[in-house]
Parts: structure tokens; C-alpha cells; sequence
């Protein structure tokens, strides 16, 4: 069965610094890998997403991701992080010959100190 | 583009009354639709897949009888909750598959249930 992991529940970071999440996935072939982002009480928005190609993946505000098959990972970057970036981030894998059916990881949350 | 709407998106209702959820992509059509909901401080978990003109398909555990879902069009879909109970109280979520671009879902913004 498929499963998703972000090893980190919490991170801290400083604003201005750099952002790295984690994502490991356990997939029978390479999946649909997606990014989102969810505010407080808000529904989820697209950061980015992985189907083939280029590895590296650029997404909206200022996020990229990499795709290593070797390490079953997709792990979301960000350089310089902005006090806007708070919210709590999932990851997620999930195939057309799955019915499109999304596997979230259980989501790491973003605080920004000033 | 591919924006999708929830309609209420706070709803406080008596245990025991029936609630109906609205989700609609707005500028795109979507023979698919997800129905999730989350629990505080947790991830998302899958209730459903809705297919227009067809029956939906549950997820394992999940009481068809008691989350129906309707997708009578290729932009609107309907959860309701009937006979709810306070272990109903959720966050309700919906999204949209978008066909351009492909296999992508986009969410609404999703509806606190509150039952009393």
C-alpha cells in the first residue's frame, strides 16, 4: 500500500533563512507527487507538483522541489523564507491508475520567527 | 484559473438534522471530485470519490448511507451529512480533478461542521 512520510512535524525557522521539508513515499511505480500548502482554516493550495522530467520542480511562491527515485523522497525547498510562509505543508503522492486518488503524509507545520 | 468554491463555509447544526455541502469549480469542469475530511491538527483523509452521473465510491469505514454525495453536474457536487451527530463535527473539504492540466486536484476552502 501506498504511504507518504514527513519525518518532521514541527520546524522552526528564522525569516530570512532557508526551508527544507521532508517527504518519503512508499509507491508501487513512480507516483504523481504534489506539494500543498494549507493556511488556518483554509482548504489547500497547489504549490507545485512532480510527473516526469526534470527533477527539480519549480512552484509558486518562490518553492521548488526535487524528485530523487533512489531515495523515494520529494523534499520541498525554499531559499529565503518570509513570515508569510507559515501554514502547514503536505505532501502528497497519487496516480492516474489510482483513480487520481491522493495519499497525504501526516504534514509538517511552518512557524516563522521575526 | 482552477478555482474551486464551498458553500457554507461555517454550518452549526442540532444532532440529528441533515446538512448538505456545496462544492463547485468555478472555471473549469470536473467529472471528478474528492470529498475529504480532516480532523484538528491532522492530515487529510479521503471520504470519497465523486463521478458525475455516476455513483460515488467510499473510501473503507466511511457510511454511504450517512455521507451522500451527489454530482449532478460537471462543476457542482454535494456532500450531506444526515441524521448528524456531534462526532460529525469536521472540517469538510472538497476538490476538483482538473483535466488541463491533468491528474491535479484543486481544493476548495472548506467547511467547519459544528454539531450541538
Amino acid at each position: 500500500a501506498q504511504s507518504v512520510t514527513q519525518p518532521d512535524i514541527h520546524i522552526t525557522v528564522s525569516e530570512g533563512a532557508s526551508l527544507e521539508l521532508r517527504c518519503n513515499y512508499s509507491y508501487g511505480a513512480t507516483p504523481y507527487l504534489f506539494w500543498y500548502v494549507q493556511s488556518p482554516g483554509q482548504g489547500l493550495q497547489l504549490l507545485l507538483k512532480y510527473f516526469s522530467g526534470d527533477t527539480l520542480v519549480q512552484g509558486i511562491k518562490g518553492f521548488e522541489a526535487e524528485f530523487k527515485r533512489s531515495q523515494s523522497s520529494f523534499n520541498l525547498r525554499k531559499p529565503s523564507v518570509h513570515w508569510s510562509d507559515a501554514a502547514e505543508y503536505f505532501c502528497a503522492v497519487g496516480a492516474r491508475a489510482a483513480g487520481n486518488k491522493l495519499t497525504f503524509g501526516g504534514g509538517t507545520r511552518v512557524l516563522v520567527k521575526p | 484559473g482552477a478555482v474551486v468554491s464551498q458553500h457554507p463555509s461555517r454550518v452549526i447544526c442540532k444532532s440529528g438534522t441533515s446538512v448538505k455541502i456545496e462544492c463547485r469549480s468555478l472555471d473549469f469542469q470536473a467529472t471528478t471530485m474528492f470529498w475529504y475530511r480532516q480532523f484538528p491538527k491532522q492530515s487529510l483523509m479521503l471520504m470519497a470519490t465523486s463521478n458525475e452521473g455516476s455513483k460515488a465510491t467510499y473510501e473503507q469505514g466511511v457510511e454511504k448511507d450517512k455521507f451522500l454525495i451527489n454530482h449532478a453536474s460537471l462543476t457542482l457536487s454535494t456532500l450531506t451529512v444526515t441524521s448528524a451527530h456531534p462526532e460529525d463535527s469536521s472540517f469538510y473539504i472538497c476538490s476538483a480533478l482538473s483535466g488541463n492540466p491533468a491528474d491535479t486536484q484543486y481544493f476548495g476552502p472548506g467547511t467547519r461542521l459544528t454539531v450541538l
